[in-house]
């Protein structure tokens, strides 16, 4: 078990740029989630996975943000045309099938849009 | 809709003493509940969840909550603060099959 991991760590970009994130999670898992945490704020949730179905999305996944899980296995998250409200740490984790199952996160990616 | 409210953004305890750690949450169904510590520049590690059963759960690094339906309180605690405490803590509910909503968060201090 190596955990979930996220690539880039931090990002920075300016406003107007596209942006990809890259989500590795727990190789076992079947489940994929995308949170946002603002400052100072809990975790949002924004959307996740069952294998590569993309099962259900927040409101707060605005038409320039699109999600993917080609084969089951890692995520990407990509925003297009970048906000500086959309300066955040974006958040990942996995977990087995199951309301009760424990959601495993990774470290995070901050993204600082000037 | 579940909320979740955790009283408090800021705690402030010596080390040695008791850490507690207030969350309250709204939801119209049994919930499934669980507590997150997030040190800097981390991400969050579970430290307990309670799904059914034992409403006392115990979690790791010597936490504990309990789950009290009738007052809708999740609460966690620590008998003897230790410095590596120090973390922000989040409760979070799930009721849905798949999201998790947190509270604010309550950043811990222990003083030496």
């Amino acid at each position: 078990d190596t955990g979930v991991s996220q690539d880039p760590r931090h990002k920075i970009t300016k406003r107007g740029q596209n942006v990809t994130f890259r989500c590795d999670p727990i190789s076992e898992h079947n489940r994929l989630y995308w949170y946002r945490q603002t400052l100072g704020q809990g975790p949002e949730f924004l959307t996740y996975f069952q294998n590569e179905a993309q099962l259900e999305k927040s409101r707060l996944l605005s038409d320039r943000f699109s999600a993917e899980r080609p084969k089951g296995s890692f995520s990407t998250l990509e925003i297009q045309r970048t906000e500086q409200g959309d300066s955040a740490m974006y958040l990942c984790a996995s977990s087995t099938r199951g309301q009760t199952d424990t959601q495993y996160f990774g470290p995070g990616t901050r993204l600082t849009v000037l | 809709a579940q909320s979740v409210t955790q009283l408090g953004s800021h705690v402030s305890v010596s080390e040695g003493a008791l850490v507690l750690l207030r969350c309250n949450y709204s939801s119209s169904v049994p919930p499934y509940l669980f507590w997150y510590v997030q040190y800097p520049n981390q991400g969050l590690q579970l430290l307990l969840k309670y799904t059914t059963g034992a409403t006392l759960v115990k979690g790791i690094n010597g936490f504990e909550a309990e789950f009290k339906k009738s007052e809708t309180s999740f609460h966690l605690t620590k008998p003897s603060a230790h410095m590596s405490d120090a973390a922000e803590y989040f409760c979070a509910v799930s009721e849905d099959d798949y999201k998790l909503s947190f509270g604010a968060g309550t950043t811990v201090t222990v003083r030496a």
